[in-house]
């Protein structure tokens, strides 16, 4: 069964840093593409940021480029979110997810999902 | 950045109804729309890839079809399990990009 879990979430103030963790089990995690999707409270998804399986490539969203970093350990199968000069409007719950190429519609999809890690910027 | 329009923004529906969401994308995506259903406290959960090919143990009530910037979920016979937030995404450029969602309940 494939599992994600998140961890790492928090109350931190604005300018501070916070590094989520996602633990992978169930499947070859140095197979997938991983991203990161938060959700702010009461709002829609959006997309973060995404490490290609081998770590060679990541892609952000401009509002967090600079600020956040996507990194992977894949001896460990964990997946992490470095988050650094937090803002209130960072403030959401943070979802690990599989970034699966889609062949026929060369698309990505978020296949399997976490339970979310909550972070608040808040001083 | 591709923007992707989702109505209505809500709807109820009677059990065993027929259920309708649109998704319009601001530029053509062939076919690289996916549809995700969440339920509340819960992660989202894919439904739909590739516009039209149903995800494995997603119940064959739930189809999806469209091209190029337009797109819809349907659900055949309303179940009360189907309650939830609905929201489709573009996955053919960065960034990826969700719609607003739809919030469908029992009437």
């Amino acid at each position: 069964e494939v599992q994600l879990v998140e961890s790492g979430g928090g109350l931190v103030q604005p300018g501070r840093s916070l590094k989520l963790s996602c633990a992978a089990s169930g499947f070859t995690f140095s197979d997938y593409n991983m991203a990161w999707v938060r959700q702010a409270p009461k709002k829609g998804l959006e997309w973060v940021a995404t490490i290609i399986y081998d770590g060679s490539r990541t892609y952000y969203r401009d509002s967090v480029k600079g600020r956040f970093t996507i990194s992977r350990d894949n001896a460990k199968s964990t997946l992490y979110l470095q988050m650094d000069s937090l803002r209130s409007e960072d403030t959401a719950t943070y979802y690990c997810a599989t970034a699966d190429f889609i062949t026929i519609a060369a698309s990505y999809v978020m296949d399997a999902w976490g339970q979310g890690a909550s972070v608040t910027v808040s001083s | 950045d591709i923007q992707m329009t989702q109505s209505p923004a809500s709807l109820s529906a009677s059990l065993g109804e027929t259920v309708t969401i649109q998704c319009r994308a601001s530029e053509d995506i062939y076919s690289g729309l996916a549809w995700y259903q969440q339920k509340p406290g819960k992660s989202p959960q894919l439904l739909i890839y590739g516009a039209s090919s149903l995800q494995d143990g997603v119940p064959s009530r739930f189809s999806g079809s469209g091209s190029g910037t337009q797109y819809s979920l349907k659900i055949s016979s309303m179940q009360t399990e189907d309650e939830g937030v609905y929201f489709c995404q573009q996955g053919l450029k960065y960034p990826f990009t969700f719609g607003s969602g739809t919030k469908l309940e029992i009437k």
